[in-house]
């Protein structure tokens, strides 16, 4: 099983602010990551794939980086629909596994 | 548009079945891999199952194995979950969701239905 950290679990931060959320895995994934954002009672929504790829539709502010096992979701200029909880999964071996959530919430 | 709809949650006790439908519109189902991830209350996502196009690869996670069986009728563009034996901790929002692949490599959920509640209580 392929374990993953994500940090912090919980971001304060203000509209406009530049915001980055970490995902860290137990083994080597090469770029088999992928990030969803999430709202209150709504199903999660794909952000990124490939652990760098844009899903079409998802504002130029989102983007991802990194390879291996440390991966970083950016979000360059918070707006107000970005508030919600961030998830990355990994699918480079089975069980697939998802981080344990970032909540970026209103300062 | 493309959709995923999922059906057949509901209150069942412990050591009780039941089963999931996810009705999909707007694609090529039988082309997709297709997935089951859950969602305890307020807890965070959990992959649950996994399914080949034709069927014919299937993958469970740990917690379910031997009890839950993934399938699907691709004339009827339809993915199922049968769920026996349920204990509490199946409690969740149980989301079907589109598996996308890019360069041969798939993995990622790019459609996610609404999901159906399944509540495992006495």
């Amino acid at each position: 099983v392929i374990w993953m950290t994500q940090s912090p679990s919980l971001l304060s931060a203000s509209t406009g602010d530049r915001v980055t959320i970490s995902c860290r895995m137990s083994q080597g994934i090469s770029s088999y990551l992928a990030w969803y954002q999430q709202k209150p009672g709504k199903a999660p929504e794909l952000l990124i794939y490939a652990a760098s790829t844009l899903q079409s539709g998802v504002p130029s502010r989102f983007s991802g980086s990194g390879s291996g096992t440390d991966f970083t979701l950016t979000i360059s200029c918070l707006q107000s629909e970005d508030f919600a909880t961030y998830y990355c999964q990994q699918y480079y071996s089975f069980p697939w596994t998802f981080g344990q959530g970032t909540k970026v919430e209103i300062k | 548009q493309v959709q995923l709809v999922e059906s057949g949650g509901g209150l069942v006790k412990p050591g009780g079945s039941l089963r999931l439908s996810c009705a999909a519109s707007g694609f090529t189902f039988s082309d997709y891999y297709m997935s089951w991830i859950r969602q305890a209350p307020g807890k965070g996502l959990e992959w649950v199952s996994y399914i080949s196009s034709s069927g014919s690869t299937i993958y469970y996670a740990d917690s379910v194995k031997g009890r839950f069986t993934i399938s699907r009728d691709n004339a009827k563009n339809s993915l199922y979950l049968q769920m026996n034996s349920l204990r509490a901790e199946d409690t969740a929002v149980y989301y079907c969701a589109r598996v996308g692949m890019v360069r041969g490599v798939l993995g990622y959920m790019d459609v996610w239905g609404k999901g159906t509640t399944v509540t495992v209580s006495s």
